[in-house]
C-alpha cells in the first residue's frame, strides 16, 4: 500500500503570497489531519478532515484553511503569507479518524517564507 | 487546558543503559496517550499507544492515572534507538487531533 504522500516537498514564497499544499492519504483512509511543525512551537494540530468537513480545528489564524476532496485527498491553503509560517508542514491520515485507529504520516512539505 | 509536558530535550546515553522518557499530560478526562518516533530522514511514526499495551522495540509505557504521567523505558538502550520520541495525546474518541509535547531527542553513544 502506497503511504501517505505529500506535494510540494519544498515551496519558497514571500510575503503576502499565499500557499496550496496538497496531501494524498492512504487508500481506504477517510480522515485526514494536518500539523505545522516549528523548532520553537513543535508539533501543533492545524485541523482535521473527515468525509469532505472539517472535523477540528486548532488555534491559527483564518489565513489557514483547508479542504477534503471526495476522494479523500485533502489541501491546506495558507494566505497572506507571513515569515513566521516558515514551518514544516504534515499531513496525517487514518481509517475513519478514531483514536483506535493508527495516524500514518507523511514526509511533509517544507515551507519557507522569504 | 489540554497540554503534554516533556521535560527533556536532550537525553544521552550509553549503549546498554536503561533509558525513560518523560512525559506528563494535562487533561480533564481520559485521554488516549501515545508514543511517536522519528529517526533521521524518516517519517514520523507510531512507535506504541496505552491502549495496547504492548511493547515495540524493547519499549513500554504504562499510563499514571494518579501521576498523569505516560513514561517510555527500555531497559536496554541500542543505538538504533537514536531519534526523536513524541508523547501525544487524544483528548476525545471521535477526533483524529493529537496534541503533541514538544519532543525528547533520544541519543545513544557507542
Amino acid at each position: 500500500k502506497a503511504g501517505v504522500t505529500q506535494t510540494p516537498r519544498y515551496l519558497i514564497k514571500t510575503r503576502g503570497q499565499q500557499v496550496t499544499l496538497s496531501c494524498s492519504p492512504i487508500s481506504g483512509h477517510r480522515s485526514v489531519s494536518w500539523y505545522q511543525q516549528t523548532p520553537g512551537q513543535g508539533l501543533q494540530f492545524l485541523f482535521e478532515y473527515f468525509s469532505e468537513t472539517q472535523r477540528n480545528k486548532g488555534n491559527f489564524p483564518g489565513r489557514f484553511s483547508g479542504r477534503q476532496f471526495s476522494n479523500s485527498r485533502s489541501e491546506m491553503n495558507v494566505s497572506t503569507l507571513e515569515l513566521g509560517d516558515s514551518a514544516l508542514y504534515l499531513c496525517a491520515s487514518s481509517l475513519v479518524g478514531r483514536t483506535t485507529d493508527t495516524q500514518y504520516f507523511g514526509p511533509g512539505t517544507r515551507l519557507t517564507v522569504l | 487546558a489540554q497540554r503534554v509536558t516533556q521535560p527533556e530535550k536532550l537525553l544521552s546515553v550509553f549503549k546498554g543503559a536503561p533509558v525513560e522518557l518523560k512525559c506528563n499530560y494535562s487533561y480533564s478526562g481520559s485521554p488516549e496517550l501515545f508514543w511517536y518516533v522519528q529517526y533521521s530522514r524518516q517519517r514520523l511514526q507510531l512507535l506504541l499507544r496505552h491502549i495496547s499495551r504492548e511493547s515495540i522495540k524493547g519499549f513500554t509505557a504504562d499510563l499514571n492515572k494518579g501521576e498523569t504521567s505516560f513514561h517510555l523505558k527500555k531497559p536496554f538502550a541500542q543505538e538504533e534507538d537514536s531519534a526523536m520520541y513524541y508523547c501525544a495525546l487524544i483528548g476525545s474518541s471521535n477526533t483524529g487531533k493529537l496534541i503533541f509535547g514538544q519532543g525528547t531527542t533520544l541519543q545513544v553513544k557507542p
